[in-house]
């Protein structure tokens, strides 16, 4: 079975700074995707960006970046010019590719982090 | 609805009793997973429907805990006899397909407090 890691419970940043979120993850398998969401006070899952594990770039959605590190199994957001808006709970997550795995059948079930609280300070 | 709508958006009840709550996914998406989250903890998958029938409900933490969906629409997971540890937000997410490309879309869960 597959887990996530997330080690940090809670950061903070100034306003327009940058700051980074870790996440690590364990896997047997080879092929497999993994996400940031973003969940604000509302509830709503928001997600910030995906990563295939078969790509070795980094994946980028304007202010938001991660660095991936496959054979150290890490995954983590960088968010630069951090907004007021910003501030939220992260989860990361993994979601394995193929349509069955060494433990069964995953559907495309998420397997989240236990998210890390960001606050972001004017 | 152009997003996946859950009801009702809180629920409080007394520990024993059933309680029943709905989601209804994005129309076209036949997909549908359940998942519960703890306060404070990171989301726990329940059950996965594919249309109306559930391939997957490796999730669901005891026999008190059910669901069932309507062909390619809505889906409602039931929880018997309530306990205190039921306490917690449960989100819905719907996406065209299970496969892997296709991006979950949540709701906004359904908070229940077991008194």
């Amino acid at each position: 079975a597959q887990t996530v890691t997330q080690s940090q419970p809670e950061m903070s940043v100034q306003e327009a700074e940058t700051v980074t979120l870790s996440c690590t993850y364990d896997t047997s398998e080879s092929d497999y995707y993994l996400f940031w969401y973003k969940q604000p006070p509302s509830r709503q899952m928001i997600l910030v960006i995906r990563q295939e594990a078969y790509k070795q770039q980094n994946a980028t959605e304007n202010r938001f970046s991660v660095n991936f590190q496959k054979a150290a199994k890490s995954f983590s957001l960088k968010i630069s010019d951090s907004q007021l808006g910003d501030a939220a709970m992260y989860f990361c997550a993994y979601r394995s590719a193929g349509l069955a795995n060494a433990g069964g059948t995953s559907y495309g079930k998420l397997t989240f982090g236990q998210g890390t609280i960001l606050t972001v300070h004017p | 609805g152009a997003g996946v709508s859950q009801s009702p958006s809180n629920k409080v009840t007394e520990k024993g009793k059933d309680v029943e709550l709905r989601c209804d996914p994005i129309s076209g998406h036949t997909a549908l997973y359940w998942y519960r989250q703890r306060l404070g903890q990171g989301l726990e998958f329940l059950i996965y429907f594919q249309g109306n029938s559930a391939p997957d409900k490796s999730g669901l933490p005891s026999d008190r805990f059910s669901a069932e969906r309507t062909g390619e629409s809505v889906s409602t997971l039931t929880i018997q006899r309530t306990q205190q540890e039921d306490s917690a937000v449960y989100l819905c997410a719907s996406s065209l397909a299970h496969g892997v490309g296709q991006p979950q879309h949540f709701g906004d869960g359904t908070r229940l407090s077991i008194l």
